[in-house]
């Protein structure tokens, strides 16, 4: 069975500058969350989508925003791109939003290098 | 609000030699724990989860852990290392509700010498 897929696998963007990352979900997962792993950190959330619907936002800048598709797919797009938005973004999977046991599946990522 | 502290942002150990990774969590309710492991240049892996069953929980690869509430404590074992473990290890615990978050530890590096 495929698992979680990210697209691009590596991305190098300028400052000011716009960028969408892909997600697509193990194929049944209908909710989806994003973190940004900053070097040296753990992850951090951004965003849960779950059957289309954003459930939780994390403490990121309005210059990020989200959205999920009817085929459960996700894009992250981040705007007027900093410096410091250089991070591996990894995508996660999961059967549900919430619930007693929240296991999720993440993607190899996306490393974004903003020069 | 949840929180997890990873005690050692990196441990070094000879192969044949038990692990001993150690997390404490806040959280004002019963939380759900996990136990992470990302391998360089590559996702991260569920290695266990506590989800208020059992205290001790057995993951992959030979881990365990043990859910210890008065101590509020997580802390991943293996009762010998191989080269192989080595890797980046995050303890987590879920948020959960209608959210359902994960909320990371810093992360321990585990060095894994022959």
């Amino acid at each position: 069975d495929a698992g979680v897929t990210q697209s691009p696998t590596h991305l190098i963007k300028t400052r000011g500058q716009h960028v969408t990352l892909r997600c697509s979900p193990i194929s049944g997962h209908k909710s989806v969350s994003w973190y940004q792993q900053v070097l040296g950190q753990g992850p951090q959330f951004i965003f849960q989508y779950y059957e289309k619907e954003e459930r939780g936002r994390g403490n990121f800048p309005d210059r990020f925003s989200a959205r999920q598709f009817p085929n459960y797919s996700s894009e992250l797009n981040v705007n007027a791109l900093l410096l410091g938005d250089s991070a591996l973004y990894l995508c996660a999977s999961s059967l549900a939003s919430g619930g007693f046991s929240y296991e999720q599946y993440f993607g190899p990522g996306t490393r974004l290098t903003v020069t | 609000a949840q929180s997890v502290t990873q005690l050692d942002s990196h441990v070094s150990v000879s192969e044949g030699t038990p692990v001993l990774l150690r997390c404490n969590y806040s959280s004002s309710y019963s939380p759900s724990l996990f136990w992470y492991v990302q391998h360089p240049n590559k996702g991260l892996q569920l290695l266990l989860k506590y989800t208020s069953a059992a205290t001790l929980v057995k993951g992959i690869n030979g881990f365990e852990a043990e859910f210890k509430k008065s101590e509020t404590s997580f802390h991943l074992t293996k009762p010998s290392a191989h080269m192989s473990d080595a890797a980046e290890y995050f303890c987590v615990v879920s948020v959960g509700g209608s959210q359902g978050n994960l909320i990371f530890g810093k992360g321990t590096k585990l060095s894994v010498k022959p």
